[in-house]
């Protein structure tokens, strides 16, 4: 069974804040971690793929990095608005490409 | 066409029911995922079919059973299930090339209810 982790389980911050959540995840038999954006009532839509290890990704306020050595991912949102209020998954993709399990997820709640 | 479509929304039935759910895209993508996501949970992995061949078994009973009939349609039928099987069942497509950056497409899920 692959634990890929996230912390916090769930965050309310106030509009304008910066916030960061981290994914856990083995690092052996890696592939690639994603990460994606789950809005209530909608289907999760992916954010960011990574697959090196020192990557980079930015969308908008949105970025992640990446280290593969240790395991883990960080995701951040610089100026949260009320509509970066979603579950935030990251899923690791391992056992030959095929196999993606997702993380515990981070639930943020955005207060205006 | 860059959707996948899952029916029906929503499903009640009882333990002794034999019903289907059915996901369906047209974006080409040759692997196909089943997951089962309860309330406050991440959405857990139950089946990949990868060029219509089932590939990833993750130890699911076999009150549910997958079929894909072609590249386009994936199936989970269902029998005897027990009502801790309710739950978001989510289908996800993904291109079939062996390489870890093709992301998920999901389907917007069939919320199953078991009495």
């Amino acid at each position: 069974i692959l634990n890929v982790e996230q912390s916090p389980q769930s965050l309310h911050v106030q509009e304008g804040d910066s916030t960061n959540f981290t994914c856990s995840f083995p690092s052996s038999n890696f592939y690639a971690l994603h990460w994606y954006r789950w809005e209530t009532a909608k289907s999760p839509e992916a954010l960011f793929v990574m697959t090196l290890n020192g990557d980079e990704k930015k969308k908008g306020r949105i970025s992640a990095t990446l280290n593969t050595k240790e395991g883990y991912s960080y995701l951040y949102i610089k100026g949260s608005q009320p509509e970066d209020s979603a579950t935030y998954l990251c899923a690791l993709v391992s056992g030959g490409y095929q196999k993606v399990t997702f993380g515990t997820g981070t639930k943020l709640q955005v207060i205006p | 066409d860059t959707e996948v479509t899952q029916t029906p929304k929503h499903l009640v039935m009882g333990m002794t029911n034999k019903k289907s759910l059915k996901c369906e895209q047209h974006m080409g993508h040759r692997a196909m995922y089943w997951y089962k996501q309860k309330a406050k949970k991440p959405p857990e992995l139950m089946f990949v079919y990868s060029y219509e061949k089932l590939s990833i078994n993750e130890s699911v009973p076999s009150r549910f059973s997958p079929e894909c009939p072609n590249s386009s349609l994936l199936n989970l039928h269902l029998h005897a299930l027990q009502p801790e099987d309710s739950a978001l069942y989510l289908c996800a497509s993904r291109r079939g090339e062996g390489s870890g950056a093709n992301v998920l497409t999901f389907g917007a899920g069939s919320r199953l209810t078991v009495l």
